[in-house]
């Protein structure tokens, strides 16, 4: 079984600064995928990051970069540098061997100006 | 980049009709297509897998015989709400899974469709 926790149902950030957006998970997997995908109000999901649960290396996209705690099973997203147009509902996701996805019930950010 | 259609976007229909999603990847073929359920303010969650040919595989809790999917071809599926009720009211979305591709952006999205049942 998989699951996908994000603590923090809301969070504020002033624009320029960075925040991050805890995800905590658990899985049975020996090897999983682990994503954050972003909703604006319009509802589509954008993917934003992907780490393998392999990979040795925290992975980075432009102003997203991923901690990535294996032993802690957690994988954080790090947004760098926050603007207005950041603000939306973040979602943490796991992939199953199945290539099934599991969702976290998401972080609302607001980007302050 | 890899598109994924879904059609209608928005639906409003009366209790007890049927009503019936498309989803449909664009340019690229889906061997799988996933079917997911999200309520106002709340996470994605799946409902079903849907692979091309066979039958649909359904998660605990999803009433198979009210959730209808047909996967018909490798870039169609369809999500037909059988005897739509209030209750059914939600945000659908579908999600691609390229026949070919690596783990990352394994699944593409498409933008949902916003059911409303009076």
């Amino acid at each position: 079984a998989q699951k996908i926790t994000q603590t923090q149902p809301g969070m504020f950030v002033q624009e320029k600064e960075a925040v991050t957006l805890d995800c905590t998970y658990d899985t049975s997997d020996p090897s999983y995928g682990l994503f954050w995908y972003k909703q604006p109000s319009s509802g589509e999901m954008i993917f934003l990051i992907y780490q393998g649960s392999y990979d040795q290396q925290n992975a980075t996209e432009g102003r997203y970069s991923l901690n990535f705690q294996k032993a802690r099973k957690s994988a954080n997203l790090v947004i760098s540098a926050s603007q207005l147009g950041d603000s939306a509902m973040y979602f943490c996701a796991i992939q199953s061997d199945f290539n099934k996805f599991y969702f976290g019930s998401g972080t609302k950010l607001n980007v302050k100006p | 980049g890899a598109v994924v259609s879904q059609h209608p976007s928005r639906v409003i229909c009366k209790s007890g009709t049927s009503v019936k999603i498309e989803c449909r990847s664009l340019d690229f073929q889906a061997t799988t297509m996933f079917w997911y359920r999200q309520f106002p303010k709340k996470s994605l969650m799946l409902m079903a897998t849907s692979n091309e040919g066979s039958k649909a595989t359904y998660e605990q809790g999803v009433e198979k015989d009210k959730f209808l999917i047909n996967h018909a071809s490798l870039t169609l599926s369809t999500l037909t709400v059988t005897s739509a009720h209030p209750e059914d009211s939600s945000f659908y979305i579908c999600s691609a899974l390229p026949r070919q591709g690596n783990l990352r952006d394994t699944q593409y999205f498409g933008p949902g469709t916003r059911l409303t049942v009076l």
